[in-house]
């Protein structure tokens, strides 16, 4: 069973702030790593892909991936009161995704 | 560029009545397409992914089936809905013909599905 977890939340932030979402997968044979945002009642947007060791950075976000601790992160620098939504990992494994429960944040103002 | 439509966006049915949801994506070809749903407070759940016309895989067995008789269509289908079919479906789909690891999934807008 192929599984990807994070913590549910809500993860409170103020304005400004560095918010870090963090995210675990079980399977190894993992290749492919994205972060999707979804706010209230709305479908999942693609915000951040990332598929080696390291450091990925796109204007606010910065995804991390390292595959010896099966362990993808998320950091939103300047946290804006429209980051507020939840943030949905999601694992490749072949023609399939996983997503994890997702992770709701809250910035306030 | 590429768009995905969904349709209805909303529907309330009793239970027993049939349902069919309708996926379609333009500005790409042979697309692997996906069905989700999202039950209220959860996570996704894949239900059906397709990698070509008449091909489906189901992930969940239930009352629900797919089909896919055109290369970018795709629809979810029951015969008969339950209490526990309600939720938000989504379609998605990922490019083929770049390399596997790269393609992400891109979402239509959803159907909120009520069943009464």
């Amino acid at each position: 069973q192929k599984e990807v977890e994070q913590n549910s939340g809500p993860l409170s932030v103020p304005e400004g702030a560095i918010a870090s979402l963090n995210c675990t997968y079980s399977d190894r044979g993992s290749q492919s790593f994205f972060w999707y945002r979804q706010y209230s009642g709305k479908s999942p947007e693609l915000i951040m892909s990332i598929y080696s060791n390291g450091d990925k950075e796109d204007g606010r976000f910065t995804a991390q991936l390292n595959k010896a601790s099966q362990y993808v992160s998320l950091l939103i620098r300047d946290s804006q009161p429209s980051d507020s939504a939840t943030y949905l990992c999601a694992v490749n494994y072949g023609q399939n995704f996983v997503f994890g429960p997702g992770t709701r944040l809250s910035v306030l103002p | 560029s590429q768009t995905i439509h969904q349709w209805p966006a909303t529907l309330v049915q009793p239970v027993g009545s049939p349902l069919s949801l309708e996926c379609t994506v333009e500005g790409t070809s042979n697309p692997n397409l996906y069905w989700y749903r999202q039950a209220a407070g959860r996570g996704l759940q894949l239900l059906f992914y397709s990698v070509g016309i008449g091909q489906i895989s189901s992930e969940v067995p239930q009352n629900l089936s797919a089909s896919r008789p055109q290369d970018r269509q795709f629809i979810l289908s029951s015969k008969k809905l339950l209490l526990s079919d309600s939720g938000f479906y989504l379609c998605a789909w990922r490019r083929q013909g770049e390399r596997r690891y790269n393609s992400p999934l891109h979402f239509g807008n959803g159907t909120r599905l009520t069943v009464t």
